[in-house]
Protein backbone atom coordinates (compact mmCIF):
# COMPACT_ATOMS: atom_id res chain seq x y z
CA UNK A 1 0.00 0.00 0.00
CA UNK A 2 0.98 3.47 -0.87
CA UNK A 3 2.03 5.35 2.36
CA UNK A 4 -0.80 7.65 2.96
CA UNK A 5 -2.58 7.96 6.49
CA UNK A 6 -5.51 9.72 7.40
CA UNK A 7 -6.61 10.89 11.18
CA UNK A 8 -8.33 10.18 12.87
CA UNK A 9 -10.14 7.08 11.53
CA UNK A 10 -13.25 7.69 13.66
CA UNK A 11 -14.77 10.91 15.02
CA UNK A 12 -18.13 11.78 16.77
CA UNK A 13 -18.36 15.11 17.37
CA UNK A 14 -21.18 17.82 18.04
CA UNK A 15 -23.09 20.11 15.70
CA UNK A 16 -21.21 23.75 15.69
CA UNK A 17 -17.95 22.54 16.37
CA UNK A 18 -14.95 22.71 14.45
CA UNK A 19 -13.37 19.71 13.23
CA UNK A 20 -10.06 18.85 11.33
CA UNK A 21 -9.11 15.90 9.42
CA UNK A 22 -5.58 15.27 8.59
CA UNK A 23 -4.28 13.02 5.74
CA UNK A 24 -0.51 12.20 5.33
CA UNK A 25 1.55 11.13 2.58
CA UNK A 26 4.63 9.40 1.77
CA UNK A 27 5.06 9.35 -1.50
CA UNK A 28 6.07 12.78 -2.61
CA UNK A 29 2.76 13.46 -4.45
CA UNK A 30 1.99 16.55 -6.01
CA UNK A 31 -1.54 15.92 -6.15
CA UNK A 32 -3.62 15.30 -3.00
CA UNK A 33 -7.96 15.00 -2.89
CA UNK A 34 -10.51 14.74 -0.19
CA UNK A 35 -13.71 12.98 -0.95
CA UNK A 36 -16.94 12.44 1.33
CA UNK A 37 -18.46 9.11 0.49
CA UNK A 38 -22.35 8.63 1.07
CA UNK A 39 -24.86 5.84 0.44
CA UNK A 40 -26.10 6.91 -3.57
CA UNK A 41 -23.45 9.22 -4.04
CA UNK A 42 -20.33 7.43 -4.44
CA UNK A 43 -17.48 9.66 -4.40
CA UNK A 44 -17.62 13.41 -4.28
CA UNK A 45 -14.83 15.71 -4.44
CA UNK A 46 -14.60 18.23 -1.58
CA UNK A 47 -11.64 20.00 -2.52
CA UNK A 48 -8.01 19.56 -3.90
CA UNK A 49 -4.45 20.54 -3.80
CA UNK A 50 -1.94 20.88 -6.79
CA UNK A 51 0.93 21.98 -4.57
CA UNK A 52 2.06 23.39 -1.40
CA UNK A 53 -0.61 25.92 -0.81
CA UNK A 54 -2.23 25.53 -4.41
CA UNK A 55 -5.58 24.04 -3.60
CA UNK A 56 -9.33 24.24 -5.34
CA UNK A 57 -12.72 23.78 -4.46
CA UNK A 58 -14.19 20.31 -5.54
CA UNK A 59 -18.32 19.87 -5.99
CA UNK A 60 -19.48 20.01 -2.75
CA UNK A 61 -17.34 22.56 -1.08
CA UNK A 62 -19.31 24.51 1.04
CA UNK A 63 -19.01 24.26 5.03
CA UNK A 64 -15.21 22.61 3.85
CA UNK A 65 -11.72 24.28 4.00
CA UNK A 66 -8.61 22.82 3.29
CA UNK A 67 -4.38 23.86 3.84
CA UNK A 68 -1.61 22.69 2.65
CA UNK A 69 1.66 24.05 3.74
CA UNK A 70 3.49 21.40 3.54
CA UNK A 71 3.59 18.54 0.48
CA UNK A 72 2.93 15.64 2.54
CA UNK A 73 0.04 17.01 4.65
CA UNK A 74 -3.55 17.93 3.46
CA UNK A 75 -6.00 19.11 6.28
CA UNK A 76 -9.99 19.21 5.34
CA UNK A 77 -11.31 21.45 8.19
CA UNK A 78 -15.14 21.56 9.12
CA UNK A 79 -15.75 24.95 10.05
CA UNK A 80 -18.98 24.49 12.07
CA UNK A 81 -19.97 20.89 11.56
CA UNK A 82 -23.98 19.89 10.95
CA UNK A 83 -25.44 16.48 10.85
CA UNK A 84 -25.32 16.70 6.76
CA UNK A 85 -21.98 16.34 7.06
CA UNK A 86 -21.82 12.98 8.85
CA UNK A 87 -20.13 11.08 6.38
CA UNK A 88 -16.79 8.75 5.48
CA UNK A 89 -14.19 10.92 4.02
CA UNK A 90 -11.29 9.78 2.06
CA UNK A 91 -7.87 11.62 1.17
CA UNK A 92 -6.38 10.85 -2.17
CA UNK A 93 -2.85 11.28 -3.48
CA UNK A 94 -1.52 11.05 -7.16
CA UNK A 95 1.28 11.96 -8.92
CA UNK A 96 -0.31 13.52 -12.21
CA UNK A 97 -3.12 15.14 -12.94
CA UNK A 98 -5.70 15.51 -16.29
CA UNK A 99 -4.70 13.72 -19.43
CA UNK A 100 -1.29 12.41 -17.79
CA UNK A 101 -3.32 10.91 -14.78
CA UNK A 102 -2.22 8.08 -12.49
CA UNK A 103 -3.91 6.22 -10.06
CA UNK A 104 -5.10 7.60 -7.18
CA UNK A 105 -3.78 5.75 -3.85
CA UNK A 106 -6.40 6.26 -0.93
CA UNK A 107 -5.99 6.70 2.89
CA UNK A 108 -7.80 3.95 5.09
CA UNK A 109 -11.28 6.84 5.40
CA UNK A 110 -12.44 8.81 8.99
CA UNK A 111 -15.70 7.78 10.02
CA UNK A 112 -17.00 10.98 11.14
CA UNK A 113 -20.29 11.51 12.92
CA UNK A 114 -21.83 14.73 13.97
CA UNK A 115 -24.27 14.41 16.96
CA UNK B 1 -19.74 20.38 -14.75
CA UNK B 2 -18.13 17.00 -15.54
CA UNK B 3 -20.15 14.30 -14.48
CA UNK B 4 -19.43 10.53 -14.85
CA UNK B 5 -23.10 8.35 -14.43
CA UNK B 6 -22.52 4.69 -13.58
CA UNK B 7 -25.52 1.96 -13.79
CA UNK B 8 -26.87 0.15 -11.92
CA UNK B 9 -26.26 1.26 -8.69
CA UNK B 10 -26.93 -2.02 -7.09
CA UNK B 11 -26.53 -5.64 -8.60
CA UNK B 12 -26.86 -8.86 -7.20
CA UNK B 13 -25.75 -12.34 -9.11
CA UNK B 14 -25.91 -15.82 -8.25
CA UNK B 15 -22.43 -17.03 -7.96
CA UNK B 16 -21.02 -18.31 -11.27
CA UNK B 17 -22.88 -15.62 -13.39
CA UNK B 18 -21.55 -12.94 -15.11
CA UNK B 19 -21.85 -8.98 -14.37
CA UNK B 20 -21.43 -5.80 -16.22
CA UNK B 21 -21.12 -1.99 -15.29
CA UNK B 22 -21.15 0.46 -17.31
CA UNK B 23 -20.21 3.80 -17.12
CA UNK B 24 -20.97 7.51 -19.12
CA UNK B 25 -19.42 10.88 -19.18
CA UNK B 26 -21.02 13.92 -20.23
CA UNK B 27 -17.51 15.27 -22.03
CA UNK B 28 -14.67 13.55 -23.49
CA UNK B 29 -12.02 11.71 -21.82
CA UNK B 30 -8.32 11.85 -22.23
CA UNK B 31 -8.34 8.45 -19.71
CA UNK B 32 -10.27 6.61 -17.98
CA UNK B 33 -9.57 4.52 -14.49
CA UNK B 34 -11.63 2.02 -12.69
CA UNK B 35 -11.52 1.32 -8.75
CA UNK B 36 -12.81 -1.77 -6.57
CA UNK B 37 -13.90 -1.01 -2.94
CA UNK B 38 -14.45 -3.77 -0.67
CA UNK B 39 -17.08 -3.18 2.30
CA UNK B 40 -15.34 -1.65 4.96
CA UNK B 41 -12.60 -0.74 3.05
CA UNK B 42 -10.99 2.20 0.76
CA UNK B 43 -11.27 2.13 -3.19
CA UNK B 44 -8.34 0.56 -4.80
CA UNK B 45 -6.76 1.35 -8.31
CA UNK B 46 -7.57 -1.63 -10.71
CA UNK B 47 -6.99 -0.31 -14.54
CA UNK B 48 -6.30 2.64 -16.53
CA UNK B 49 -7.67 2.86 -19.93
CA UNK B 50 -6.05 5.53 -22.64
CA UNK B 51 -6.60 4.67 -26.42
CA UNK B 52 -9.86 4.86 -27.66
CA UNK B 53 -11.53 1.21 -28.43
CA UNK B 54 -8.75 0.03 -26.09
CA UNK B 55 -9.88 -3.68 -24.04
CA UNK B 56 -7.98 -5.00 -21.37
CA UNK B 57 -8.45 -8.15 -19.62
CA UNK B 58 -7.28 -9.07 -15.98
CA UNK B 59 -8.24 -12.66 -15.50
CA UNK B 60 -12.08 -12.49 -14.94
CA UNK B 61 -12.25 -9.00 -15.62
CA UNK B 62 -12.31 -7.44 -18.97
CA UNK B 63 -12.80 -3.69 -19.47
CA UNK B 64 -13.86 -1.12 -22.21
CA UNK B 65 -13.32 2.06 -23.28
CA UNK B 66 -15.71 3.24 -26.01
CA UNK B 67 -14.33 4.82 -29.10
CA UNK B 68 -15.71 7.63 -28.88
CA UNK B 69 -13.84 7.76 -25.29
CA UNK B 70 -16.95 9.03 -23.12
CA UNK B 71 -18.14 5.62 -21.94
CA UNK B 72 -16.63 2.34 -20.41
CA UNK B 73 -17.45 -1.03 -19.06
CA UNK B 74 -16.16 -3.46 -16.64
CA UNK B 75 -17.12 -6.45 -17.26
CA UNK B 76 -16.76 -9.79 -14.68
CA UNK B 77 -16.81 -13.53 -16.17
CA UNK B 78 -18.33 -16.25 -13.85
CA UNK B 79 -18.65 -14.77 -10.23
CA UNK B 80 -17.00 -15.39 -7.34
CA UNK B 81 -17.68 -14.32 -4.00
CA UNK B 82 -14.46 -12.64 -3.93
CA UNK B 83 -15.62 -10.30 -6.43
CA UNK B 84 -18.18 -8.78 -3.62
CA UNK B 85 -17.62 -4.92 -3.50
CA UNK B 86 -18.55 -1.54 -5.24
CA UNK B 87 -16.72 -0.94 -9.05
CA UNK B 88 -15.97 3.00 -9.59
CA UNK B 89 -14.98 4.46 -12.80
CA UNK B 90 -13.46 7.77 -12.84
CA UNK B 91 -12.42 10.57 -15.02
CA UNK B 92 -9.64 13.09 -14.88
CA UNK B 93 -10.76 16.62 -15.00
CA UNK B 94 -7.91 19.51 -15.90
CA UNK B 95 -6.39 19.12 -11.88
CA UNK B 96 -8.44 16.88 -10.35
CA UNK B 97 -10.52 13.51 -10.71
CA UNK B 98 -13.80 12.67 -10.76
CA UNK B 99 -15.77 9.36 -9.52
CA UNK B 100 -18.74 7.47 -11.23
CA UNK B 101 -21.66 6.60 -8.32
CA UNK B 102 -20.37 3.50 -8.47
CA UNK B 103 -22.12 0.30 -9.07
CA UNK B 104 -21.88 -2.48 -5.73
CA UNK B 105 -22.21 -6.49 -6.29
CA UNK B 106 -23.04 -8.47 -4.08
CA UNK B 107 -22.24 -12.09 -5.22
CA UNK B 108 -24.95 -14.84 -3.75
CA UNK B 109 -23.10 -18.30 -2.79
Amino acid sequence: DAGITQSPRHKVTETGTPVTLRCHQTENHRYMYWYRQDPGHGLRLIHYSYGVKDTDKGEVSDGYSVSRSKTEDFLLTLESATSSQTSVYFCAISANRGSRSTEAFFGQGTRLTVV
Amino acid sequence: GQQVMQIPQYQHVQEGEDFTTYCNSSTTLSNIQWYKQRPGGHPVFLIQLVKSGEVKKQKRLTFQFGEAKKNSSLHITATQTTDVGTYFCAGPGANNLFFGTGTRLTVIP
